[in-house]
């Protein structure tokens, strides 16, 4: 059964610090990883999606690393702003499975 | 392309009385799954639906609820004799036919008081 772990729960960091959020799960025989954004009361905003075959994705400021034989993930945030503030999740999708399996999140907040 | 529509935002029940939750897909999105997050909790997968059919119910809790996903409409999630366990955000997500990935709505909260 694939579980996901994500670590920390939260953190809080001043703006313009890089930082990184990390994620692992336990059976590596995945299809995909996804790291989404989830504000208060909101909905999920998928991030970056990276295939099995993929060793990382880079949007803007974001970027995903996937190490998939130790079951890691990392999520790295460039100068970090106040707007960053968000609990960021990541989803593991199975390999034959259309399921995606959470984590329970990082809550980050950046102070101004 | 509108995105994916949940209705309603926010639900209130009491404890016996029966919930439906509605998910309207991204157009041209055939496939429709559903996830609960429970207070504290991370989301959890419920159920996988095409049109008409349910694909992989493993999520879905043995009693009291259900799903459908019809030729015409929304897919609705119901659930009879609600009880306060059962307060949580719900949340729909849809994919196009090659389901590389999933595109999430904005969720329903339900109450049960």
């Amino acid at each position: 059964k694939q579980e996901v772990t994500q670590i920390p729960a939260a953190l809080s960091v001043p703006e313009g610090e890089n930082l990184v959020l990390n994620c692992s799960f336990t059976d590596s025989a995945i299809y995909n990883l996804q790291w989404f954004r989830q504000d208060p009361g909101k909905g999920l905003t998928s991030l970056l999606l990276i295939q099995s075959s993929q060793r990382e994705q880079t949007s803007g400021r974001l970027n995903a690393s996937l190490d998939k034989s130790s079951g890691r993930s990392t999520l790295y945030i460039a100068a970090s702003q106040p707007g960053d503030s968000a609990t960021y999740l990541c989803a593991v999708r199975g390999g034959g499975s259309e399921k995606l399996v959470f984590g329970k999140g990082t809550k980050l907040t950046v102070n101004p | 392309n509108a995105g994916v529509m949940q209705n309603p935002r926010h639900l209130v029940r009491r404890r016996g009385q029966e919930a439906r939750l509605r998910c309207s897909p991204m157009k041209g999105h055939s496939h429709v799954y559903w996830y609960r997050q429970l207070p504290e909790e991370g989301l959890k997968f419920m159920v996988y639906l095409q049109k008409e059919n349910i694909i992989d119910e493993s999520g879905m809790p043995k009693e009291r609820f259900s799903a459908e996903f019809p030729k015409e409409g929304p897919s609705i999630l119901r659930i009879q004799q609600v009880v306060r366990g059962d307060s949580a955000a719900y949340f729909c997500a849809s994919s196009p036919p090659t389901r590389e990935t999933q595109y999430f709505g904005p969720g329903t909260r339900l109450l049960v008081l």
